[in-house]
């Protein structure tokens, strides 16, 4: 069966770069989650999209953007990149969320920044 | 605001041992607990879930139990094997929300 994807699957980038990470859903899935887990610690949800609308915002810096697009693959965009944004970035997607619908993980984003 | 919580953060335990798991949740709203599996460097997999209305769900040797009341649910692992060795993280999800709260993971160790 069809998963998330995400890519790329490793990224290095440098203080005060930007990065731009893209999540592709599972086929019929029409929301998005993005995560970001720290070294050690639980995924923290950073921001969803259910068709092609913000739908929810948790804890995403002001330097952090993202957006759902037609064909519902979403990317999520990093400027300004600070040391303690390396992390691993997880994105979600799941049918839509009507009675609360199972999120389903993609491989994930690791991002280090130098 | 919304957070939960999740004892003990390692639990060793014999193979074959059983294994529990506990979360606590401060939405009283909350109506949905899943609970992921992960394993070093891989995505959360969904192991097992829970909606408000049930109390009680088995998937052969895995259940999860939930008491509304306490506001707090478990995970309970039978027969543990060595692959069953992972980090676990419970969520809380609310209707009309588009997000997981997760608590804070349990490390599994199952010792052969």
């Amino acid at each position: 069966a069809a998963g998330v994807i995400q890519s790329p699957r490793h990224l290095i980038k440098e203080k005060r770069e930007t990065a731009t990470l893209k999540c592709y859903p599972i086929p019929r899935h029409d929301t998005v989650y993005w995560y970001q887990q720290g070294p050690g610690q639980d995924p923290q949800f950073l921001i969803s999209f259910y068709e092609k609308m913000q739908s929810d915002k948790g804890s995403i810096p002001d330097r952090f953007s993202a957006q759902q697009f037609s064909d519902y693959h979403s990317e999520l965009n990093m400027s300004s990149l600070e040391l303690g944004d390396s992390a691993l970035y997880f994105c979600a997607s799941s049918p839509e969320m009507r009675d609360q619908e199972t999120q389903y993980f993609g491989p994930g984003t690791r991002l280090l920044v130098l | 605001g919304e957070n939960v919580e999740q004892h003990p953060s390692t639990l060793s335990v014999q193979e074959g041992d059983s294994a529990v798991i506990k979360c606590t949740y401060s939405d009283s709203a909350s109506n949905y607990f899943p609970w992921y599996k992960q394993e070093l460097g891989k995505r959360p997999q969904l192991i097992i879930d829970i909606r408000s209305n049930v109390g009680e769900k088995k998937d052969q040797r895995i259940a999860v139990t939930l008491n509304k009341t306490a506001k707090h649910f478990s995970l309970h692992i039978t027969e543990t094997q060595p692959e069953d060795s992972a980090v676990y993280f419970c969520a809380a999800s609310t209707s009309g929300t588009y997000k997981y709260i997760f608590g804070t993971g349990t490390r599994l160790k199952v010792l052969a």
